[in-house]
């Protein structure tokens, strides 16, 4: 079946260093990424996407990569802050409008 | 400009009991979905509906339903609830039913404790 996976539940980083969270998918005609990040008690809040004809796509301090080759996906947060503690979820688009999330990568970031 | 709001923020229910939780899209925005929340996992998806109509399910049991409003707005019910359905129940609006590169964005969801 589909599936979206994170390869590590925790990530600590220090301050100021850059943040790299890694996500495997397993449908090789998914089409659309997107990372969401998820801060204690709120919703889900959308970061960054990108489609499968790009390999590389940057945002504000967020940098989103994607291998095909491999169905990976890796999410790169420079100049990590501690307002960047969250949990970030990487999602594959499905049918319609349905999201498939994996279970979630937790950062901490430590002054 | 407000978001997606839900209401009520949390709810605490006994078995066998039902439950309405309620949406309400971005303004402009005729899309609205719903997901499941357990915790220590991402969210699972339950329905999506366009222009009133449901438009795709997810893997959920029939005791769960939902339905749109003219104006948008949503409900999910869910009947005979289970202790499994506690969870955070999410809505995620978007402007139109599944376009591409259609961003969702999500409320603050709901958290359900079934005793």
């Amino acid at each position: 079946g589909e599936s979206v996976g994170l390869h590590l539940p925790t990530l600590s980083v220090q301050e100021g260093d850059n943040s790299i969270i890694n996500c495997a998918y397993s449908n090789s005609a998914s089409d659309y990424f997107i990372w969401y990040k998820q801060e204690s008690g709120k919703g889900p809040q959308f970061i960054i996407d990108i489609r499968s004809n790009m390999d590389k796509r940057q945002g504000q301090r967020v940098t989103v990569l994607l291998n095909k080759t491999v169905k990976h996906l890796s999410l790169q947060i420079a100049a990590t802050q501690p307002g960047d503690s969250a949990v970030y979820f990487c999602a594959e688009k499905g049918g319609y409008n349905k999201l498939i999330f994996g279970a979630g990568t937790r950062l901490a970031v430590h002054p | 400009d407000a978001g997606v709001t839900q209401s009520p923020t949390h709810l605490i229910k006994t078995r066998g009991q039902q439950v309405t939780l309620r949406c309400s899209p971005i303004s402009g925005h005729k899309s609205v979905s719903w997901y499941q929340q357990v915790l220590g996992q991402g969210p699972q998806f339950i329905f999506q509906y366009y222009e009133k109509e449901e438009r795709g399910r997810g893997n959920f049991p029939d005791r769960f339903s939902a339905r749109q409003f003219p104006n948008y707005s949503s409900e999910l019910n869910v009947n005979a609830l289970l202790l499994g359905d506690s969870a955070l129940y999410l809505c995620a609006s978007s402007l139109l039913g599944g376009g591409l590169q259609e961003t969702q964005y999500f409320g603050p969801g709901t958290r359900l404790l079934v005793l």
